[in-house]
């Protein structure tokens, strides 16, 4: 059963537009999530992540929501380049006894394509 | 720099051998793990270790196996077992006690021919 799930598997976005990738969860108990943004043949590479404390972080042109009571976040990019084309991952994991982090679980990722 | 390196990139495996693919990192990250990617599948965790000498099956360990002889190695051995061996193999590297996720080699592309 998936317990992070990225339900739109590709998505389109005009040059400058916003992009919004969207992400539900299952568990509980997660409590830290972020966002990691792959390109074809390499490594993912962290974007931004957010702590169940909060309900929105900032970083430049992304940001990430996060709400607790519909187990549900979401990544905004705005405005969209054409770099910005990739497959983000959502990733989550719940805090393990003594604060230190658990495993990452990862939904399936949604492809990205930023048309200019 | 430090950093988590895969090698090789890309490599090619007869049916019925087993093949190990390397991992290793300089980061001084107490953690290891390692994934599968497949097209639609996103990634699945394969094994992973959070200390030396230690490791744990994720969800997807079958036809696998690992070692963790040293803090900075995780090689992962494909063995004749796994069914469907090809695919997008990523290793990643953390402090257990982080904030700031994984960090992720370059990837190897495993074919069997």
């Amino acid at each position: 059963d998936q317990q992070v799930k990225q339900n739109s598997p590709s998505l389109s976005v005009q040059e400058g537009r916003i992009s919004i990738l969207n992400c539900d969860y299952t568990n509980s108990m997660f409590d830290y999530f972020l966002w990691y943004k792959k390109y074809p043949a390499e490594g993912p590479t962290f974007l931004i992540s957010i702590s169940s404390i909060k309900d929105k972080n900032e970083d430049g042109r992304f940001t990430v929501f996060l709400n607790k009571s519909a187990k549900h976040l979401s990544l905004h990019i705005v405005p969209s380049q054409p770099g910005d084309s990739a497959v983000y991952f959502c990733a989550a994991t719940p805090r393990r006894y003594g604060g230190s982090q658990g495993n990452l679980i990862f939904g399936k990722g949604t492809k990205l394509s930023v048309k200019p | 720099d430090g950093g988590i390196t895969q090698s090789p990139k890309y490599l090619f495996r007869k049916e019925g051998q087993n093949v190990t693919l390397s991992c290793e990192q300089n980061l001084n990250h107490d953690a290891m793990y390692w994934y599968r990617q497949d097209p639609g599948q996103g990634l699945r965790l394969i094994y992973y270790s959070q200390i030396v000498n230690d490791f744990q099956k994720g969800d997807i360990a079958e036809g696998y196996s690992v070692s963790r002889e040293k803090k900075e190695s995780f090689p992962l051995t494909v063995t004749s077992a796994q069914k469907n061996p090809t695919a997008f193999y990523l290793c990643a590297s953390s402090l257990v006690a982080s904030n700031y996720g994984y960090t992720f080699g370059s990837g190897t592309r495993l074919t069997v021919v």
